[in-house]
């Protein structure tokens, strides 16, 4: 099945800085590629999402990057703000909507 | 998202009883999921329903049974609760033709 792998496990930047995670996975006929954010005691809520046949998508200052041929895909996040402090999740999908998720990243932006 | 209700938000239980999760859910979507996160794996699916009548296991659906009782209710049971269930337990659902999932606010589960 599905494995997706997620670094770094933990990510501090200063306020203002870059933040980019990565993610990469084993099924080829992947999709969909989610990612998710949630804060301390929240639900994870989607922040933004790619589908297979788009190699980038920018919203604002997040912004997904693909790479079908390396099997792999980033979350960049520009002009960073102390409430982008969160747990970041990927996710993998081929479709019927059964997401397999990586192992998440702690986001910590220092003002 | 208040659409996605979870009970009870709490439990505490002791091992060998048997407990039950609720999720309820107002979107109108027809696909229902449980997740159970744990520090450091991220969320691990259980048990997923694309309607009523259908339901699937998941990545790690030993130990848990599910019911889906209308297209709204989807339960998730431990029969015989063991130390190493304690975690979040999460809710979502998705629908129409979107992939987008919604996560109910979580179900914080510790056996003793």
């Amino acid at each position: 099945g599905e494995n997706v792998e997620q670094h770094p496990s933990t990510l501090s930047v200063q306020e203002g800085d870059s933040a980019v995670i990565k993610c990469t996975y084993s099924d080829s006929a992947s999709n969909y590629f989610p990612w998710y954010k949630q804060e301390l005691g929240k639900r994870p809520q989607l922040i933004i999402d790619i589908r297979s046949n788009v190699g980038e998508k920018k919203d604002q200052r997040i912004a997904v990057t693909l790479n079908k041929t390396a099997k792999h895909f980033s979350l960049h996040i520009t002009e960073t703000q102390p409430e982008d402090s969160a747990v970041y999740f990927c996710a993998a999908s081929k479709g019927g909507n059964k997401l397999v998720f990586g192992a998440g990243t702690i986001l910590r932006v220092k003002s | 998202d208040a659409d996605v209700t979870q009970t009870p938000r709490n439990r505490i239980t002791k091992t060998g009883k048997r407990i039950m999760l609720e999720c309820s859910q107002t979107k109108g979507h027809d696909r229902m999921y449980w997740y159970r996160q744990d520090p450091g794996l991220g969320l691990q699916l259980i048990y997923y329903s694309f309607d009523v009548k259908d339901i699937n296991k998941g990545e790690i659906s030993d130990g848990y049974s599910v019911s889906r009782q209308a297209q709204a209710k989807f339960s998730l049971s431990l029969e015989s609760a063991i130390p190493n269930q304690t975690a979040l337990y999460f809710c979502a659902t998705s629908g129409g033709a979107g992939e987008t999932q919604y996560f109910g606010p979580g179900t914080r589960l510790l056996v003793l």
